[in-house]
C-alpha cells in the first residue's frame, strides 16, 4: 500500500464550479498535511497547510482533514481555468519524514 | 527577495558521465533537501542535510552524492553509476517542516543523451 495516495485524474470541472480533490495516507502518526499546487513543467508551489481535525479556508481553497479516517481533501470553490495544475498532497509523518503523493491533475474548462 | 536557486534550467548527460546539479538558498534555512520527480510518481528523497556538514541519505539515495560545506549551498552529484537518471530534480528548503512544508527551487531537468 503506497503512504500517500491520490487519485491520478484527470479531474476535469467546468469554470466556476467546486472542484474536490481527495487523499489518503497509511501511517496513523502522521502530523501535518500539504497541499501544492504544481503547474506543467514548473516546482510546486505550497498553498495550503493543516495539522487539526476540521477544516481551513484561505480565500477559495478549503483544507478538510479527518485522522480517524486518515483522509485529508481539498476543495476549491469558483474553479478558474488557471486552477489547472497538479495538486499535490504531502504529509510529514516525523520531522524530516515528508512523503508526496503522486498528485491529481485538474482542468478547468470555461 | 530570498529564494532557492537552481541551476541550470536544463542539463543533459552523456552515458558514464557525472553532472552536478547546484542548489542555492537565501532563506536562512538550516535544511535542506534533495528530491526526484517522475512522471506519474510522487517526489522521491534522495538525501536531506539538516546542518553544515551533515547530510542523511534519502530513499532513493544509489548512485547520487551531496555536500553541505556552506548553509547556503546544497549541489547534488548525479554520477554514473545512478543508471535512469532522466528525471525533474527538485531542491527545497525549510525552516520548520512539520509546520511549514517546504519551499521549492525551479527545478532542474536532466537527461540522458
Amino acid at each position: 500500500q503506497k503512504e500517500v495516495e491520490q487519485n491520478s485524474g484527470p479531474l476535469s470541472v467546468p469554470e466556476g464550479a467546486i472542484a474536490s480533490l481527495n487523499c489518503t495516507y497509511s501511517d496513523r502518526v502522521s502530523q501535518s498535511f500539504f497541499w501544492y499546487r504544481q503547474y506543467s513543467g514548473k516546482s510546486p508551489e505550497l498553498i495550503m497547510s493543516i495539522y487539526s481535525n476540521g477544516d481551513k479556508e484561505d480565500g477559495r481553497f478549503t483544507a478538510q482533514l479527518n485522522k480517524a479516517s486518515q483522509y485529508v481533501s481539498l476543495l476549491i470553490r469558483d474553479s478558474q481555468p488557471s486552477d489547472s495544475a497538479t495538486y499535490l498532497c504531502a504529509v510529514n509523518v516525523y520531522n524530516n519524514d515528508m512523503r508526496f503523493g503522486a498528485g491529481t491533475r485538474l482542468t478547468v474548462k470555461p | 527577495d530570498g529564494g532557492i536557486t537552481q541551476s541550470p534550467k536544463y542539463l543533459f548527460r552523456k552515458e558514464g558521465q557525472n553532472v552536478t546539479l547546484s542548489c542555492e538558498q537565501n532563506l536562512n534555512h538550516d535544511a535542506m533537501y534533495w528530491y526526484r520527480q517522475d512522471p506519474g510518481q510522487g517526489l522521491r528523497l534522495i538525501y536531506y542535510s539538516q546542518i553544515v556538514n551533515d547530510f542523511q541519505k534519502g530513499d532513493i539515495a544509489e548512485g547520487y552524492s551531496v555536500s553541505r560545506e556552506k548553509k547556503e549551498s546544497f549541489p547534488l552529484t548525479v554520477t554514473s553509476a545512478q543508471k535512469n537518471p532522466t528525471a525533474f530534480y527538485l531542491c527545497a528548503s525549510s525552516i520548520d517542516m512539520a509546520a511549514r512544508g517546504y519551499t521549492f527551487g525551479s527545478g532542474t531537468r536532466l537527461t540522458v543523451v
